[in-house]
């Protein structure tokens, strides 16, 4: 099977960067996404990652270390309109996606 | 111009009851899923299909059928609903399963189910 975990909740300031941390336990994956979900709406998609490294869209990078199980996902410059639930989730056979629990971040002022 | 589109959004029934849950796509996609996100936020795949095929069936009760008449359409149809199925009930869908877990998804807004 696989175990994702991620921190339940995280809260930082206006501005500032925030990274959330996603480690795994898996047999194999092919593909490591990040999705965002505001309250009350639908996932979308943020990022994704197949190779070790970083990958960076605007505000937004992912980092990923297949021997290390981990991954997290970046957020530069922080907005109000951050404030949601960032998931971490594998992409497997059958393009099937298993998500992690996810983490809920609030931006303050 | 919406990309993946459900309905109903809100759906209230009592136990016992069978409903139906319509997803459509106009992205052109091959593939489309059911995910359910329980009330602790908890997103998990339940079904998927490629081109009409069905390609994902977990571990759901047989009381759940999914139906796709055609690529751009997927069906929900729940028979003697029960108390446990209140969740969000999420269509997805990608361009393909062909780079198999590398297929971005896109997800449509969800329909809320309550059953009393």
């Amino acid at each position: 099977g696989q175990n994702i975990d991620q921190p339940t909740e995280m809260t930082a300031t206006e501005g500032a960067i925030v990274q959330i941390n996603c480690t795994y336990q898996t047999s194999g994956f092919n593909g490591l996404f990040w999705y965002q979900q505001h309250a009350g709406e639908a996932p979308t998609f943020l990022s994704y990652n197949v190779l070790d490294g970083l990958e960076e869209k605007g505000r937004f990078s992912s980092f990923l270390s297949r021997s290390k199980g981990y991954s997290y996902l970046l957020l530069k410059e922080l907005q109000m309109k951050d404030s949601a639930s960032y998931l971490c989730a594998l992409g497997g056979g059958g393009n099937k996606l298993t998500f992690g629990t996810g983490t809920q971040l609030k931006v303050e002022l | 111009d919406t990309a993946v589109s459900q309905t109903p959004k809100y759906l209230v029934t009592q136990m016992g009851n069978d409903k139906s849950i319509k997803c459509e796509q106009n992205l052109g996609h091959d593939t489309m899923y059911w995910y359910k996100q329980d009330s602790k936020k908890f997103l998990k795949i339940m079904f998927s299909y490629n081109n009409k095929e069905l390609i994902i069936n977990e571990t759901v009760p047989n009381r759940f059928s999914p139906k796709s008449p055609d690529k751009a359409h997927l069906n929900l149809h729940i028979n003697s609903l029960e108390l446990g199925d209140s969740a969000v009930y999420f269509c997805a869908s990608s361009q393909g399963a062909q780079r198999e877990g590398q297929e971005t998804q896109y997800f449509g807004p969800g329909t809320r189910l309550l059953v009393l």
